[in-house]
């Protein structure tokens, strides 16, 4: 059974830095690109930023682009997301999700439940 | 990047009626489509990919079509559990982007 399991979502003050974690089980983790998704309180779904099996290949929003970095270790089947210079428009929830190939692009198939964020003064 | 434009912003309906969703792309996107249904308090799941494909363990009365800039989700005859937030994302380019969602409502 597939699971992503979220961590690190906290309050933090504006200017502040959060490293989150996603925890992966029940698949062949270095095998597929992975994804951070975020959701402010009310609003719809924010494509964040995205990392290839091997982490050779990033891709991140132009919204966090400079202050968020997302990175992988398949040694320990975890994705990062770090985040730096916080602002309060970053408050959200922040789902982690795995991607499946169905070529030539893939789709977020499975999703974490989600580590709040908080920024606030 | 690629706009999805979502509509209506909210659909009311009754269970057992039939529900269509539309996205509109800003630029074609092909068929490199996603529909991924939100229950409230919950995280978002995936219902159709490659604009008309179901994932495992949707049912039936789900179907996806359209391709280029026009899509449609087809809910055949809601159930009361198919009340939630649907959104369609868009595999073709990068950014990602999502459409600002679709709330059916009783």
């Amino acid at each position: 059974e597939v699971q992503l399991l979220e961590s690190g979502g906290s309050l933090v003050q504006p200017g502040g830095s959060l490293r989150l974690s996603c925890a992966a089980s029940g698949f062949a983790f270095s095998h597929h690109a992975m994804t951070w998704v975020r959701q402010a309180p009310g609003k719809g779904l924010e494509w964040v930023s995205s990392i290839s099996g091997s982490g050779g290949t990033t891709y991140h929003a132009d919204s966090v682009k400079g202050r968020f970095t997302i990175s992988r270790d398949n040694s320990k089947d975890t994705v990062y997301l770090q985040m730096n210079s916080l602002r309060g428009e970053d408050t959200a929830v922040y789902y982690c999700a795995k991607e499946t190939v169905v070529l030539p692009t893939d789709y977020l198939d499975y999703w974490g439940q989600g580590t709040l964020v908080t920024v606030s003064s | 990047e690629i706009v999805l434009t979502q509509s209506p912003a909210t659909l009311s309906l009754s269970p057992g009626e039939r529900a269509s969703l539309s996205c509109r792309a800003s630029e074609s996107v092909s068929n490199y489509l996603a529909w991924y249904q939100q229950r409230p308090g919950q995280a978002p799941r995936l219902l159709i990919y490659a604009a008309s494909n179901r994932a495992t363990g949707v049912p039936a009365r789900f179907s996806g079509s359209g391709s280029g800039t026009d899509f449609t989700l087809t809910i055949s005859s809601l159930q009361p559990e198919d009340f939630a937030v649907y959104y369609c994302q868009q595999r073709n380019k990068w950014p990602r982007t999502f459409g600002q969602g679709t709330k059916l409502e009783i």
